[in-house]
């Protein structure tokens, strides 16, 4: 089951640099993965997704990196600017599963 | 203009009364969920329904109750058996339930008075 009652990750990154947000995820037989976004009071938002036969896929400034073997998703944001400060959550979807098991968070915070 | 809608926005209530939270969808999806969102933390699984008039218990589905009578609409509502109710509540549909991606409404937030 997916872990709950966490302290939530921060990390800070200088704006224009690079960010690399990660995630354990728990189950080997998860077969697609999501990333989204939320913002303080809304929904979480759609970044981008990979199935487990990539290894990686690549956005808009985003790029995610899939490692099955030790199981870790990571999300990659280019040039990282303000309106990127945000929670970040990794979710996954086990294969003939029936929802969607969503990581603790992380929360970027853009330094100018 | 598609899209997943939940109201209210903010929500009161007093104790020991049920509330029910709206969420409407015209995405035509099959699946829909329900999830809590307390301060600092991740999401975690209410209900989640794959198809009208069926739909299934999540991680914490003790003092929650949900109906899914038309493909649109999946209302939650809060009981008074949901010991510590306060929190920021999403809904969520998808297409099918496996391998894809899930579009979230906006969320409420309901406060017990």
């Amino acid at each position: 089951g997916e872990s709950v009652g966490l302290h939530l990750p921060t990390l800070s990154v200088q704006e224009g640099d690079n960010s690399i947000i990660n995630c354990a995820y728990s189950n080997s037989a998860s077969d697609y993965f999501i990333w989204y976004k939320q913002e303080s009071g809304k929904g979480p938002q759609f970044i981008i997704d990979i199935r487990s036969n990539m290894d990686k896929r690549q956005g808009q400034r985003v790029t995610v990196l899939l490692n099955k073997t030790v199981k870790h998703l990571s999300l990659q944001i280019a040039a990282t600017q303000p309106g990127d400060s945000a929670v970040y959550f990794c979710a996954e979807n086990i294969a003939g599963g029936q929802n969607f098991v969503f990581g603790p968070g992380t929360r970027l915070s853009v330094l100018p | 203009d598609g899209g997943i809608t939940q109201s209210p926005k903010y929500l009161f209530r007093k104790e020991g009364q049920n509330v029910t939270l709206s969420c409407e969808q015209n995405l035509n999806h099959d699946a829909m969920y329900w999830y809590r969102q307390d301060p600092g933390q991740g999401l975690r699984l209410i209900y989640y329904s794959q198809i009208v008039n069926d739909f299934q218990k999540g991680d914490i589905a003790e003092g929650y109750s949900v109906s899914r009578e038309k493909k649109e609409s999946f209302p939650l509502t809060v009981t008074s058996a949901q010991k510590n109710p306060t929190a920021f509540y999403l809904c969520a549909s998808s297409i099918v339930t496996a391998g894809t991606e899930a579009f979230f409404g906006q969320g409420t937030r309901l406060t017990v008075v």
